[in-house]
């Protein structure tokens, strides 16, 4: 079946980088573009972007660019997101999403000194 | 960007009882394609969000027919014909039709 699985939780000091990868399967992975949705502890969801897995050209929402990096590994099927100099604010769990669906089961990113 | 407002933000229902979100977008969600992306998320306690609704009205396989959804515009519904007890979460809309997508604040569907 169609999945999205993404790797396990980080815990990173502030000014530490991550990366956060998402692993598709059962579909063609370059057919569709890779979504990134933030979502804070208790707080809504935040779309912070997309991938085009054919071309891997990345686009940033305004409040991820800088940051953040989206790429993919294409042999792999797989996308990341890398998030540079890390902050308290980054605190969260991030999906990515095949478009509206499916997602992630998410990632737990946790930012403490 | 497109701001959606979701209401109510909480929802207290019985098991059975037919309840209805509403979306309020700021601007038209109909693309120049012809096509508006309006569609409807449910996140469930602990889990991801998942495909309920999309392009409006279209039920995603393997969803209950209890949910519908309907509108056209700015002001599209979310309605669940008797909702059950694993339809507890909280559901968001999410637009598709301009850059940057954005979702709505979420409404909290919660028994009474």
């Amino acid at each position: 079946q169609i999945q999205l699985v993404q790797s396990g939780p980080e815990l990173k000091k502030p000014g530490e980088s991550v990366k956060i990868s998402c692993k598709a399967s059962g579909y063609t992975f370059t057919n569709y573009g890779m979504y990134w949705v933030k979502q804070a502890p208790g707080q809504g969801l935040q779309y912070m972007g997309w991938i085009n897995t054919e071309t891997g050209k990345p686009t940033y929402a305004d409040d991820f660019k800088g940051r953040f990096v989206f790429f993919l590994e294409t042999s792999a099927s797989t996308a990341y997101l890398q998030i540079n100099n890390l902050k308290n604010e980054d605190m969260a769990t991030y999906f990515c999403a095949r478009e509206a669906d499916p997602w992630g089961q998410g990632t737990l990113v946790t930012v403490s000194s | 960007d497109v701001v959606l407002t979701q209401t109510p933000p909480t929802l207290s229902a019985t098991i059975g009882q037919s309840v209805s979100i509403s979306c309020r977008s700021s601007q038209s969600l109909l693309h120049s394609n012809g096509n508006t992306y309006l569609h409807w998320l449910l996140q469930r306690p602990g889990q991801s969000p998942q495909l309920l609704i999309y392009l409006v009205s279209r039920l995603e396989s393997g969803v209950p027919n209890r949910f519908s959804g309907s509108g056209s515009g700015t002001d599209f519904t979310l309605k669940i014909s008797g909702v059950e007890a694993e339809d507890l979460g909280v559901y968001y809309c999410v637009q598709g039709t301009h850059a940057p997508y954005t979702f709505g604040a979420g409404t909290k569907l919660e028994l009474k």
